[in-house]
């Protein structure tokens, strides 16, 4: 089992419509978890981290975490053409000392206009 | 600006021959990161550092070394030894305890 799983797509979204990015990690130990934007070509960007259960809304980002099923996701409300892109979800222990990120290996989003 | 530089942004190498990448933060962060990515895959960490002249393997550190003389700068060599080393390299550097990494724009290496 991997330590952080996404489909790997691509998922295709209608412009205006919600995309939504699933993320499942192994690690029970795990406290905080983030979602990076890749550009094909480019270097990740943070767009979200998310520490405690629940939803954390920026803009029209929305990430939710449920730590009982390991499982964090992230929601893109009126999805342009810009957000075509790969997110990856990445997840830390976050013990002092620790410092690693473990990532998935990402999702393609393409919005279609 | 603050930021994370890495330099070259293209860089080719012979077989044989070792390279070194650059990566400079002027964000005054403590911990700073090498991963690789290979097309289709996700970041596989190589090394990283949480203090000066201190480092640890990350989980593919074969083939590679870095150095950490100064908080700001963190290189990388690939030496000959690694085998398949045609990749995008990515350096981060984060505050220790935050857990968010930061990300500079990245190098191409691609071996002749």
């Amino acid at each position: 089992q991997k330590e952080v799983e996404q489909n790997s797509g691509p998922l295709s979204v209608p412009e205006g419509a919600i995309a939504s990015l699933n993320c499942t990690y192994s690690d029970r130990g795990s406290q905080s978890f983030f979602w990076y934007r890749q550009y094909s070509g480019k270097s990740p960007e943070l767009i979200m981290s998310i520490y405690s259960n629940g939803d954390k809304e920026d803009g029209r980002f929305t990430a939710q975490l449920n730590k009982a099923s390991q499982y964090v996701s992230l929601l893109i409300r009126d999805s342009q053409p810009s957000d075509s892109a790969t997110y990856l979800c990445a997840v830390n222990r976050a013990n002092f000392g620790n410092e690693k990120l473990t990532f998935g290996t990402g999702t393609r989003l393409t919005i279609i206009p | 600006d603050g930021g994370i530089t890495q330099s070259p942004k293209y860089l080719f190498r012979k077989e044989g021959q070792n390279v070194t990448l650059s990566c400079e933060q002027n964000l005054n962060h403590d911990a700073m990161y090498w991963y690789r990515q290979d097309p289709g895959q996700g970041l596989r960490l190589i090394y990283y550092s949480q203090i000066v002249n201190d480092f640890q393997k990350g989980d593919i550190a074969e083939g590679y070394s870095v150095s950490r003389e100064k908080k700001e700068s963190f290189p990388l060599t690939v030496t000959s030894a690694q085998k398949n080393p045609t990749a995008f390299y990515l350096c981060a550097s984060s505050i220790l305890g935050a857990g968010e990494q930061f990300f500079g724009p990245g190098t191409r290496l691609t071996v002749l």
